[in-house]
């Protein structure tokens, strides 16, 4: 079974400057997708970014980006020049990329990040 | 451009009532899934249903049924509702092609 793991449940940034949340996971697949959502005070849930497994480039998203690290099942978010908008919870979620009965979406325990002003 | 909509948002059952949720999405995706999400512990997967006509258990089954009525709606029951089962409730859909999951607002469900 996948598992997904974020080592990090809190951390804090200064405005204007950069963090990197972890996300490890576990799979025996060779081709799936991650995921990083953000869920702000509102609870609402919003997609930060994704990437395909098969893809070698990490993706990016303005601010935010990914370092890939297939070998290593690794899979961190980089926000580059953190605004006070930035603070929320963020999920690490993996998928599997095939087209079956278990189609799982699995998600991590979450990192909370605070903005200091 | 209504997405995955979710009732109630909040509701306070007292032990061992019923209730169930509601949930519906209009983007004709055939995965859909739901999610209890307390403190500490993430989004934990309670069931999930592929395609119309099929329901399988997530992570955290006990205590809950589903039933995926048909392509739009998928309803989470509480037979009898613990003080455990308090949390807020997520409901969310995908096509499988399309990869993402989209959420509905959340359900604070409340045990007393």
């Amino acid at each position: 079974a996948q598992t997904v793991t974020q080592s990090q449940p809190e951390m804090s940034v200064q405005e204007a400057e950069t963090v990197t949340l972890s996300c490890t996971y576990d799979t025996s697949e060779s081709d799936y997708y991650l995921f990083w959502y953000k869920q702000p005070p509102s609870r609402q849930m919003i997609l930060v970014i994704r990437q395909e497994a098969y893809k070698q480039q990490n993706a990016t998203e303005n601010r935010f980006s990914v370092n890939f690290q297939k070998a290593a099942k690794s899979f961190s978010l980089k926000i580059s020049d953190s605004q006070l908008g930035d603070a929320a919870m963020y999920f690490c979620a993996y998928r599997s990329l095939f087209m079956n009965r278990d189609d799982k979406i699995i998600f991590g325990k979450g990192t909370r990040l605070h903005i200091l002003p | 451009n209504a997405g995955v909509t979710q009732t109630p948002k909040f509701q306070v059952l007292k032990t061992g009532q019923s209730m169930t949720l509601q949930c519906a999405q209009d983007m004709n995706h055939n995965s859909m899934y739901w999610y209890r999400q307390d403190p500490g512990m993430g989004l934990r997967l309670i069931y999930y249903s592929a395609s119309e006509g099929t329901t399988d258990k997530g992570e955290v089954p006990n205590g809950y049924n589903v039933s995926r009525l048909n392509k739009r709606e998928f309803s989470l029951r509480l037979e009898s509702a613990a003080p455990s089962q308090t949390s807020v409730y997520f409901c969310a859909s995908s096509e499988v092609q399309n990869t993402e999951a989209f959420f509905g607002q959340g359900t604070r469900l409340t045990v007393v």
